[in-house]
């Protein structure tokens, strides 16, 4: 049974330049979230969709936009990179929107130059 | 802001002995916590997850919730090298993260 997919794995953009980071969740999840984790950090809360609604939205700032197709996946869009816009960006699927325990991805690496 | 705070360590605990989690958070509201265990490079893979006050025991892990303390633990009993890793603390529905905490146990 496959598990939350995204893609890529690695990534390398330059500043100023526009980014899209993939998720396939779990078959049969509904809902997928997006996490930022900068090195020695814990994950931070960017996007959760569920039944392609946002259902939240972390502080992050308006160049940060995802949406859910109709099949559950997801994508990351980030425009105008910055620097600090390196990290492992995480995806994680849950079967419900609430009070549920969720699964990640393996990540995706994105560096900045 | 909701916080979720945790002592970054490192922990270090002889092979065989209690390591003992620590995990406070302010959003009283929260109704949702998880642990995670997450190695070096790789994403979190999720240990136990507690919506109660009180103790739940899986295999040689244990959560603790104090909701009126704002507070949950996670014991893992029988320590083994294996259970090096960051282990992070998660609450609420969209997950506010705490930093982690590294565990080593040493053989």
């Amino acid at each position: 049974d496959a598990g939350v997919t995204q893609s890529p794995t690695h990534l390398i953009k330059t500043r100023g330049q526009q980014v899209t980071l993939r998720c396939s969740p779990i078959s049969g999840h509904k809902s997928v979230s997006w996490y930022q984790q900068v090195l020695g950090q814990g994950p931070q809360f960017i996007f959760q969709y569920y039944e392609k609604e946002e259902r939240g939205r972390g502080n992050f700032p308006d160049r940060f936009s995802a949406r859910q197709f109709p099949n559950y996946s997801s994508e990351l869009n980030v425009n105008a990179l910055l620097l600090g816009d390196s990290a492992l960006y995480l995806c994680a699927s849950s079967l419900w929107g609430t009070n549920t325990e969720a699964f990640f991805g393996q990540g995706t690496r994105l560096t900045v130059v | 802001q909701k916080e979720v705070e945790q002592n970054s360590g490192p922990l270090s605990v002889p092979e065989g002995a209690i390591a003992s989690l620590n995990c406070t958070y302010s959003d009283r509201g929260s109704q949702s916590f998880f642990w995670y265990r997450q190695y070096s490079g790789k994403s979190p893979e999720l240990i136990m997850f507690i919506y109660s006050n009180g103790d739940k025991e899986d295999g040689r892990f244990t959560a603790q919730l104090n909701k009126a303390s704002q507070y949950v633990s996670l014991l893992i009993r029988d320590s083994q090298p294996s259970d090096s890793a960051t282990y992070l603390c998660a609450v609420g529905n969209q997950f506010y993260f705490g930093t982690g905490t590294s565990l080593t146990v040493i053989p």
